[in-house]
């Protein structure tokens, strides 16, 4: 596998289950992302982990928990999730813009394609 | 804070026309600019990036300048395909450590 892996692909769910996506990225990158992708809205930047840590919590409501057990992998744990959490969920991964010459260059992955029933 | 302004869609084409779609910035540092490429079903593509006041990014026949003098990176192509159909984000990223910060997003059709 190259570049940034997501897992599934697709997934229904309905708001009582809970479920994970998870990504994996195979370029030795340092920052790893979670984005929304709605219909008809902007990308919304949900969580950023860089080295394994925490550094931005985009107001996320708590029905989604972010892990990131090491720099190449990061799941999205998902709970009581809602109707409107329906959309394609990204993850990106980048370098240590301190390694990359003070670009942040991100990779995507292909997204989860989630519904909410 | 930092802002990245592109032209509302959708934009419609013939094929082999030429496209321009605007992308405007507002940044408190010296950020690298970029381009980003979602075809239907995908995640977003890297098309083309410029880290300085200048630079030309180019790939696949799509080109843009990064202007500093009128805060724009507007991208270009002299002749689109059924195959560029897709949806184009305008982005940067300022100094440091900090996340990409995107517009909303332009929707390209080409049509045969």
């Amino acid at each position: 596998e190259t570049g940034v892996t997501q897992t599934p692909r697709h997934l229904v769910m309905g708001m009582t289950n809970k479920k994970s996506l998870k990504c994996e990225q195979h370029l030795g990158h340092n920052a790893m992302y979670w984005y929304k992708q709605s219909a008809k809205k902007p990308l919304e930047l949900m969580f950023v982990y860089n080295f394994k840590e925490q550094t931005e919590n985009n107001s996320v409501p708590s029905r989604f928990s972010p892990e990131c057990p090491n720099s190449s992998h990061l799941f999205l744990h998902l709970h009581t999730l809602q109707p409107e959490d329906s959309a394609l969920y990204l993850c990106a991964s980048s370098q240590d813009p301190a390694i990359s010459g003070g670009v942040n260059e991100q990779f995507f992955g292909p997204g989860t394609r989630l519904t909410v029933l | 804070g930092d802002s990245v302004t592109q032209m509302e869609g959708p934009v419609t084409l013939s094929e082999e026309a030429f496209l321009t779609i605007n992308c405007t910035y507002t940044a408190t540092g010296y950020p690298s600019l970029f381009w980003y490429v979602q075809y239907p079903g995908e995640g977003l593509q890297l098309l083309l990036k410029a880290t300085k006041a200048d630079d030309k990014g180019s790939n696949k026949g799509f080109e843009a300048t990064y202007r500093k003098e009128t805060t724009s990176f507007h991208l270009e192509k002299g002749s689109v395909q059924v195959s560029d159909s897709a949806v184009y984000f305008c982005a940067l990223s300022d100094s440091g450590n900090t996340p990409l910060v995107f517009g909303k997003g332009t929707r390209l059709s080409v049509i045969a």
